[in-house]
């Protein structure tokens, strides 16, 4: 059973700095990871999707890698924003077509 | 391309009602997901539709069904609420390949705020 871990829950940073988001998974057999922002009471907005034979992708300012032998994708947002400010999502999508998510790590980038 | 639409927005109703949330897919979408989230429990899948079947479905009680029409529309109903059952439902939708796992984006939309009093 795919578990999705994501560390620190919490994270508090100045603008400018960059910024460094964990996802840690269980099921080495994943097909691919995705990476998402919420805005309080909206939706997820889809950030990045790596495949499971990728190591890495990017897009901007974000980059996502995968290393799927230690079970772990970080996300790095470079020269953050006030308006990076949101919580992160991890899903990860092993056996079942389903995404397994992490519980988020809020962050809040002051100005 | 449109997006993910959900219909209502939000919806408040009493327990032992039943309720009807439904979504309609990005254009040329196939598979449409439904996850529950609450600030206890976070993200839980619910169920995933392709081409008007049921493929997945996760840990919910048999309250919880939902359907798939030939236009790919989806509908998620919740029978006999409970105070629990109050979440943010949201639904997404994919382009599955031809083994029927997405390797493509799954493309979220902006939920339904279910409260049950």
């Amino acid at each position: 059973k795919q578990e999705v871990t994501q560390i620190p829950a919490a994270l508090s940073v100045p603008e400018g700095e960059n910024l460094v988001l964990n996802c840690s998974f269980t099921d080495s057999a994943i097909y691919n990871l995705q990476w998402f922002r919420q805005d309080p009471g909206k939706g997820l907005t889809s950030l990045l999707l790596i495949q499971s034979s990728q190591r890495e992708q990017t897009s901007g300012r974000l980059n996502a890698s995968l290393d799927k032998s230690s079970g772990r994708s970080t996300l790095y947002i470079a020269a953050s924003q006030p308006g990076d400010s949101a919580t992160y999502l991890c899903g990860g999508k092993a056996a079942g077509n389903k995404l397994t998510f992490g519980g988020g790590t809020r962050v809040l980038v002051k100005p | 391309k449109a997006g993910v639409t959900q219909t209502p927005r939000y919806l408040i109703k009493t327990r032992g009602q039943q309720v009807t949330l439904s979504c309609s897919p990005i254009s040329g979408h196939r598979s449409v997901s439904w996850y529950q989230q609450t600030p206890g429990q976070g993200l839980q899948f619910l169920f995933e539709y392709f081409s008007e079947t049921q493929r997945n479905k996760g840990n919910f009680p048999g309250r919880f069904s939902g359907r798939q029409f030939s236009n790919s529309r989806s509908e998620m109903n919740v029978s006999t609420l409970e105070l629990g059952d109050s979440a943010l439902y949201l639904c997404a939708s994919s382009s599955p390949g031809t083994s029927g796992i997405s390797t493509d984006t799954q493309y979220f939309g902006p939920g339904t705020r279910l409260t049950v009093l």
